[in-house]
């Protein structure tokens, strides 16, 4: 079974709308890390948001927000007010086990995000 | 630099010949992971490595790829008798215990198999 599930091949969205990616996730481990990174069309791999299994709060980071519903098992990444250098792919990975495990990422197979004017 | 690098940034070969992808991981960071991403697609681990444990190498997909670490320095991937299912882009990250959980990314190696 896939550990980690982008529903959402491509999205589509107009400049300072908010965008909702889709990600669902399959462990049974009680602590797991959900990230979520952007790949711009140069390839590299940027950091974008994380969430702890335990953390009570939904994570932010500026634009970015993660709507987190763990008996879903959903992290959904939320970008609001969305500009044209958002469009890239972005991918969703969890890490099961605690972070001191400093396990390996799984992640999904992305979902392409254009944003236009 | 800062961040982590990785070298060569391009690299063409033809089948059947063997390759070493190099990564510069951030200094301080202790572990360093490999990482697969074919054309259109996610990506797949590889291996990883922590301090002066074993390296969980569960996701070498044959005998013919291996990697190596020197403490907690550069490490090297190695993939023998290269086949045209091995052209894809090899993402090296890096990331230090107890500072936070990210796995920062180099800018990887596009790796072609003629």
């Amino acid at each position: 079974a896939q550990k980690i599930t982008q529903t959402q091949p491509g999205m589509f969205v107009q400049e300072k709308e908010a965008v909702t990616l889709d990600c669902t996730y399959d462990t049974s481990d009680p602590s797991y890390g959900l990230f979520w990174y952007k790949q711009p069309s140069s390839g590299e791999m940027i950091f974008l948001i994380y969430q702890g299994s335990y953390d009570q709060q939904n994570a932010t980071e500026g634009r970015y927000s993660l709507n987190f519903q763990k008996a879903r098992k959903s992290a959904n990444l939320v970008i609001s007010a969305s500009q044209l250098g958002d469009s890239a792919m972005y991918f969703c990975a969890m890490r099961e086990g605690p972070s001191s495990t400093l396990g390996r990422l799984y992640f999904g197979r992305g979902t392409q995000l254009t944003v236009w004017p | 630099g800062a961040g982590v690098s990785q070298s060569p940034s391009n690299k063409v070969t033809e089948k059947g010949k063997d390759v070493e992808l190099r990564c510069d991981p951030i200094s301080g960071h202790t572990a360093l992971y490999w990482y697969r991403q074919r054309l259109g697609q996610g990506l797949e681990f590889l291996i990883y490595f922590q301090g002066n444990s074993a390296p969980d190498k569960s996701g070498l997909p044959s005998d013919r790829f291996s990697a190596e670490r020197t403490g907690e320095s550069v490490s090297t991937l190695t993939i023998q008798r290269t086949q045209q299912e091995d052209s894809a882009v090899y993402l090296c990250a890096s990331r230090v215990q107890g500072a936070g959980d990210t796995q920062y990314f180099g800018p990887g190696t596009r790796l072609t198999v003629l």
